[in-house]
């Protein structure tokens, strides 16, 4: 599977955007983007995931960039609850391994 | 619909005990798995099975045993504590690869400390 970077941390304001990068420059043709969050010792939560069209459901959006070389996950409208370790995984199509690096710890503040 | 279900929730071991941890699923998901998650760390696969009968070694597969008699069923074995496994242990399921959405449902994770 290709690697990822994300930024360590990263702030946001309860109620405006919260947009979290990804680079995965080496990504595959049939590799996907998924994007898991982990809330203080819980177990990690599916949010979204794409190939190369951008995605939106009831949590977020994910915007891929033409090349696929970078995504971005969006949060609309933050609160206090969406604190939590975002991870941005890439995996072959429909395989089941997941591998987690050490994702973006966002802290959405009052 | 429960989910992924993992007992016990905590687990104090002294070194050189055995245990079992459990995991149960109830979505009928080929596909589970065994993660550890030490401090400050993400999730690391320690084994996983892609149905009844079939089980393989993830990144860090030394000190546990599995084995995936039911689908349901998908029980990690210490077989010796040592404080190195000192970890937050957590279950995932989900469909395996032929079919579109392979959404991994995570349990709640059983916090284990070897002393």
């Amino acid at each position: 599977d290709a690697k990822t970077t994300q930024p360590t941390s990263m702030d946001c304001a309860e109620g405006r955007a919260a947009n979290l990068p990804c680079n995965h420059s080496t990504i595959s043709g049939n590799e996907y983007v998924y994007w898991y969050r982990q809330i203080h010792s819980q177990g990690p939560q599916y949010i979204i995931h794409g190939l190369k069209n951008n995605e939106t459901n009831e949590m977020a959006s994910l915007i891929i960039t033409e090349d696929r070389k970078s995504s971005t996950l969006i949060l609309p409208h933050a609160t206090l609850r969406d604190t939590a370790v975002y991870y941005c995984i890439v995996r072959v199509g429909g395989y089941s391994t997941l591998t987690f690096g050490k994702g973006t710890m966002l802290l959405v503040s009052p | 619909n429960a989910g992924v279900t993992q007992t016990p929730k905590f687990q104090v071991l002294k070194t050189g005990q055995s245990m079992t941890l459990q995991c149960a699923q109830d979505m009928n998901h080929e596909y589970m798995s065994w993660y550890r998650q030490d401090p400050g760390m993400g999730l690391r696969l320690i084994h996983y099975s892609v149905g009844a009968g079939i089980t393989d070694q993830g990144e860090v597969p030394n000190g546990y045993n599995v084995s995936r008699s039911t689908t349901e069923d998908f029980p990690l074995r210490l077989l010796s504590a040592a404080p190195s496994q000192t970890s937050v242990y957590f279950c995932a399921s989900s469909f395996l690869r032929d079919r579109d959405n392979t959404e991994a449902f995570f349990g709640q994770g059983t916090r284990l400390t070897v002393v």
